[in-house]
């Protein structure tokens, strides 16, 4: 099967800056996480949907990032304006939570976001 | 809220020596997940344990979950080069169907041939 897809790979941009991620999760999986790693950090959920509904984004930044997933398939995670502190790379993860709450992640291979 | 520590930080190990991380959370899980990250590459699944003191192998690494369902542990026997990466565990909390997974901090693993 076809991973999760993610789009840029890396991105460079000046603080203050707007950013849009992109991802399309595996075919079929309900739901899809996108997840900010800091460099020697483990990954920290930012955000969880269950096909187009939010079920979590309590660790979100409200005031800057915002996140869509529209007709329950692709989304896009959007950080306006950027901060030095958001330099990181941001994965996404989708999981076919709707069979069971016990499925594994799969990530994709994430975007690397600089801010200087 | 959910807090998942993990140590040591750091390992670094001859070719051949066992390596173990350990994974502890603030709270009662209903499952963990482990996962390994390549340097450059992403998380990938390794296993879930769901059950306490629950015991599963895949080859050469052992992974336990402890009694309470608040702790657990990754072991690998004789390590080889190609295990050198981060192992993430990552507990899920307890309660309902869409339980935050919570990651922790990592555990970087060195082998020296």
């Amino acid at each position: 099967e076809a991973g999760v897809a993610q789009s840029p790979r890396y991105k460079i941009i000046e603080k203050r800056q707007s950013v849009a991620f992109w991802c399309n999760p595996i075919s079929g999986h309900a739901t899809l996480y996108w997840y900010q790693q800091i460099l020697g950090q483990g990954p920290k959920l930012l955000i969880q949907f269950q096909n187009n509904g939010v079920v979590d984004d309590s660790q979100l930044p409200k005031d800057r990032f915002s996140a869509e997933r529209l007709k329950g398939v692709d989304s896009t995670l959007k950080i306006q304006p950027a901060k030095l502190e958001d330099s990181a790379v941001y994965l996404c993860a989708s999981s076919l939570q709707g069979a069971s709450y016990n499925s594994p992640l799969h990530f994709g291979n994430g975007t690397r976001l600089t801010v200087t | 809220g959910q807090q998942v520590m993990q140590i040591p930080q750091y390992q670094h190990v001859q070719e051949g020596e066992d390596f173990t991380t350990y994974c502890n959370s603030s709270t009662t899980l209903s499952n963990i997940q482990w996962y390994k990250q390549r340097p450059g590459g992403h998380p990938v699944f390794l296993i879930q344990l769901v059950k306490s003191g629950e015991v599963k192998k895949q080859k050469r690494l052992t992974f336990q979950f402890g009694e309470a369902k608040k702790n657990s542990s990754l072991h690998i026997t004789a390590t080889q080069t190609t295990d050198v990466g981060t192992y993430f565990c990552a507990g899920r909390a307890g309660g309902t169907s869409y339980g935050k997974l919570t990651f922790g901090q990592g555990t970087i693993l060195t082998v020296h041939p």
